[in-house]
């Protein structure tokens, strides 16, 4: 069965910097699609990023980027010039190509200061 | 991507009874996902909900406890059933859309007391 590692419970960044959040699988597929979504105090799942796993290009979103490693099962969200509205949980989820269910990680929480 | 309009947004409810909880999407969509949320907790699928046919539970749910409706390709129901504070949680629907990415409802935070 597919897992989800997210190792950072907690990060916190300041402002105009940038942070780096991981995020690690499990599964012998070759093909299948990863996100990162951003959940605020709102509750409201909010897809920041995706990336096909048979693109060796890193998906871009803004200020949002990731580095996926295929081999090394890994799937990092880059989120540079940090705004204090980035302030959220943010879950990793892996998604196989032969099924419709999104498999999610524990989730970071990110904190930003000013 | 699609839009989906969850209700209630939040509820207290006594042990012992039951809450139905509402997801209409703005367009036609094939599957539908309900997940919950415990407190502090990432999500965890409950159940696809199908148009006519029987909805599809993971490990660990069953249709007594959760059923499910989808009585047509815009709408589904999850009903948490002989609620108890074990079942306080936040429960979303979803809808799967690869090009736009899986849409979420605003979450329903269910509180049992």
């Amino acid at each position: 069965a597919q897992t989800v590692t997210q190792s950072q419970p907690e990060m916190s960044v300041q402002e105009a910097e940038t942070v780096t959040l991981s995020c690690t699988y499990d599964t012998s597929e070759s093909d299948y699609y990863l996100f990162w979504y951003k959940q605020p105090p709102s509750r409201q799942m909010i897809l920041v990023i995706r990336q096909e796993a048979y693109k060796q290009q890193n998906a871009t979103e803004n200020r949002f980027s990731v580095n996926f490693q295929k081999a090394a099962k890994s799937f990092s969200l880059k989120i540079s010039d940090s705004q204090l509205g980035d302030a959220a949980m943010y879950f990793c989820a892996y998604r196989s190509a032969s099924t419709d269910k999104l498999i999610f990680g524990t989730g970071t929480r990110l904190q930003v200061f000013p | 991507s699609a839009v989906i309009s969850q209700k209630p947004s939040r509820d207290i409810c006594q042990r012992g009874t039951s809450l139905t909880i509402q997801c209409q999407v703005d367009s036609q969509v094939t599957m539908m996902f309900w997940y919950r949320q415990q407190p502090g907790q990432s999500l965890t699928l409950i159940a696809t909900a199908n148009q006519g046919s029987e909805a599809t539970y993971e490990s660990g749910f069953v249709i007594d406890k959760f059923p499910i409706s989808r009585p047509n390709l815009t709408f589904s129901t999850l009903t948490v059933s002989n609620m108890s504070p074990e079942d306080s949680s936040i429960y979303l629907c979803s809808v799967g859309d690869l090009e736009a990415g899986y849409t979420f409802g605003s979450g329903t935070r269910l509180t049992v007391v």
